[in-house]
């Protein structure tokens, strides 16, 4: 079954102690992504990945770094998480086709709450 | 910059149509469409290519104005299963390309009521 599977799915921490959202796809995306999800601010993407060894920055990247060293795996690193990154974290995956991207395929959403 | 969305509510009766806009400052490669149900991820709808090409669902229709750079999505004889937040997310036209990076808007939350 096609699918983006993300790690934990829930996690309450502490100011400070550092932690890391895995995400991993079974599709052979060269694309991946990871947005943050707040009430009434929709989606925000954080950081992209267009292939391995490839990220960029995307709108609100404050806080996390990412890394790419496998085609499956795009791991969210907090290294200091704050209580303002408190939020709902989706990883999504996508195609690059003909120069833009084909649909995204969302994981089920990482609920993390930063004490 | 996030595109925006409009409404940003909506309660329809079963039956009844609604249409979703979407806008941007930006020149627009492509548009997606999406519908996320309380608690579950979001899912795809649509996109809409530069060039009028479009990819998705039997059930809804969307349209694109390259000119303007907005995007409607049609949501016809509305069933109990449409009610979700449906977010468009755009893709900047870049040298004649997408730019691979896709900027969603604030979302817009349907009711569907019987």
């Amino acid at each position: 079954e096609a699918q983006v599977t993300q790690n934990p799915r829930y996690l309450i921490t502490v100011t400070g102690k550092k932690l890391t959202v895995t995400c991993s796809q079974n599709m052979n995306h060269e694309y991946m992504s990871w947005y943050r999800q707040d009430p009434g601010l929709g989606l925000r993407q954080i950081y992209y990945s267009m292939n391995v060894e490839v990220t960029d920055k995307g709108d609100v990247p404050e806080g996390y770094k990412v890394s790419r060293k496998e085609k499956r795996n795009f791991p969210l690193i907090l290294e200091s998480p704050s209580p303002n990154q408190t939020s709902l974290y989706f990883c999504a995956s996508s195609l690059r086709k003909q120069g833009r991207l084909e649909e995204l395929f969302f994981g089920e959403g990482s609920r993390l709450t930063v004490l | 910059q996030q595109p925006v969305q409009s409404p940003q509510a909506v309660i329809l009766r079963e039956g009844e149509d609604a249409v979703i806009n979407c806008s941007s400052s930006k020149a627009l490669y492509s548009v997606h469409w999406y519908r996320q149900k309380h608690g579950e991820a979001p899912v795809f709808l649509m996109i809409l290519l530069k060039g009028g090409e479009q990819k998705g669902h039997e059930k809804i229709s969307a349209s694109f104005n390259e000119k303007k750079q907005q995007s409607s999505l049609y949501l016809t004889a509305s069933q109990l299963s449409y009610s979700g937040t449906y977010f468009c997310g755009t893709e900047k036209a870049y040298s004649g390309a997408g730019s691979y990076q896709l900027t969603f808007g604030k979302g817009t939350k349907l009711s569907v009521i019987p």
